[in-house]
């Protein structure tokens, strides 16, 4: 499996665009990319997959370079209520490894 | 996506003793996940439970200290024995989402163990 890199923390305020990178050097041909958002005292909750180039949904944005080496989970707009912990995952089948997430705190 | 629902949402428990958490998922599901978040950290896979056969465990958990049942497509549950005060974190369930798209979680259960 995979093994993942990202920030362990990010600030900003509300209405930005925010924008979470993650580094998975070695993903393997057939991985797919998730992300996953978790509120304190909550299970993740699922926010978008990817493949390769972009895909959006109503929550996000993941874009995918060529190279698929990394990937940048996209939230526009972002609100108090969006301070959580993202968790990027990469891998294919039913085992899943999370890494150690992104803990994002939005300012009023 | 299927809903779970996981019992207890918390507890303190004594050392040594034992505790069974439950969980219920609304629709039928090959596989169930369970997973340890301690206090600020990421998730650990503990085991997958496949219906009718034994559950398989990741490397640092073992039967005897967490043995797993999962009699039906829509029930496990999770047993943390003996526990020890380092046993304290959040246990989580969690199915394949629908269409195999992500994984749905449980809102987990926060053991405290005193």
């Amino acid at each position: 499996l995979a093994k993942t890199t990202q920030p362990i923390s990010m600030d900003s305020y509300e209405g930005q665009e925010v924008n979470i990178t993650c580094s998975h050097n070695n993903i393997a041909t057939n991985d797919y990319i998730t992300w996953y958002q978790q509120f304190p005292s909550q299970g993740p909750r699922f926010i978008i997959q990817g493949y390769k180039t972009k895909v959006t949904n109503e929550v996000a944005s993941l874009f995918i370079p060529a190279d698929r080496k990394s990937s940048t989970l996209s939230l526009p707009r972002v609100s108090l209520s969006d301070t959580a912990v993202y968790y990027c995952l990469v891998g294919e089948g039913f085992k899943t490894i999370f890494g150690a997430g992104t803990r994002l705190f939005v300012k009023a | 996506s299927a809903v779970i629902s996981q019992k207890p949402s918390r507890d303190i428990c004594q050392r040594g003793t034992s505790l069974t958490i439950q969980c219920q998922v609304d629709s039928q599901v090959t596989m169930m996940f369970w997973y340890r978040q301690q206090p600020g950290q990421s998730l650990t896979l503990i085991a997958t439970a496949n219906q009718g056969s034994e559950a398989t465990y990741e490397s640092g958990f073992v039967i005897d200290k967490f043995p797993i049942s999962r009699p039906n497509l829509t029930f496990s549950t999770l047993t943390v024995s003996n526990m020890s005060p380092e046993d304290s974190s959040i246990y989580l369930c969690s199915v394949v989402g629908t269409d195999n798209y992500g994984y749905t979680f449980g809102s987990g259960t926060r053991l405290t163990v005193v």
